[in-house]
């Protein structure tokens, strides 16, 4: 099942342009990561965050978390056609050694 | 350094048959972990191995199995195909479970089921 969910599940910007997407989940958790994937293929590691982490950087991509609302958010800046892909976050709990996925959310960056 | 190697890419099986699906990780990396991914139930969880060791198992039938091997290489099996078996599965590996770096994915093995 689902741990997160993702909002927007779809987001259409212009080049140069920032985008935010933001997750949500329900239980504790060791780390949060963002992956993105493109067209049905391998999903590829963007950021790891860890749940005494408040906000992390990485080029372009800013993550934060918000332990107290089960809530991070992903924002990419100055946004390029090649960032078209859908985002997925993923928790790893405190229990357990599996990532739970959202739903993710399909991010189309025209020219 | 080479990357998570999943074979074959593309599978196409028949109702009833079972199929073997290979994952080879990053040189180093002793957890290996399975994923199926499919429109309508998105990314789901269907096992994890470190050092040929099952940790983890979601939420799947029995028909779904797996094992490491000693050099960390994993084999995911699935029997008696069933139509819902088509997706995209997922291999993933790690040098510490995730818990500070990430995950490797490999390109996937897209299994259609006819």
């Amino acid at each position: 099942s689902q741990q997160g969910e993702e909002d927007p599940q779809a987001l259409s910007i212009q080049e140069g342009e920032n985008a935010t997407m933001n997750c949500s989940y329900k239980t504790s958790i060791n780390n949060l990561q963002w992956y993105r994937q493109n067209s049905g293929r391998g999903l590829v590691h963007l950021i790891l965050i860890r749940s005494n982490e408040r906000e992390k950087h990485s080029g372009r991509l800013r993550v934060t978390l918000d332990t107290s609302k089960k809530s991070s958010s992903l924002l990419i800046t100055a946004s390029r056609a090649a960032d078209t892909a859908s985002y997925f976050c993923a928790t790893k709990e405190t229990s357990g050694s599996r990532l739970t996925f959202g739903e993710g959310t399909q991010l189309t960056v025209n020219p | 350094k080479a990357g998570v190697t999943q074979t074959p890419r593309y599978l196409i099986k028949t109702r009833g048959q079972q199929v073997t699906l290979s994952c080879s990780p990053i040189s180093g990396h002793r957890s290996v972990s399975w994923y199926q991914q499919t429109p309508g139930q998105g990314l789901q969880f269907l096992f994890e191995y470190f050092s040929e060791t099952q940790r983890n198992k979601g939420n799947f039938p029995g028909r779904f199995s797996g094992r490491q091997f000693s050099n960390s290489r994993s084999e995911m099996n699935v029997s008696t195909l069933e139509l819902g078996d088509s997706a995209l599965y997922l291999c993933a590996s790690s040098f510490d479970r995730g818990l500070q770096d990430g995950y490797t994915f490999g390109s996937g093995t897209r299994l259609t089921v006819v």
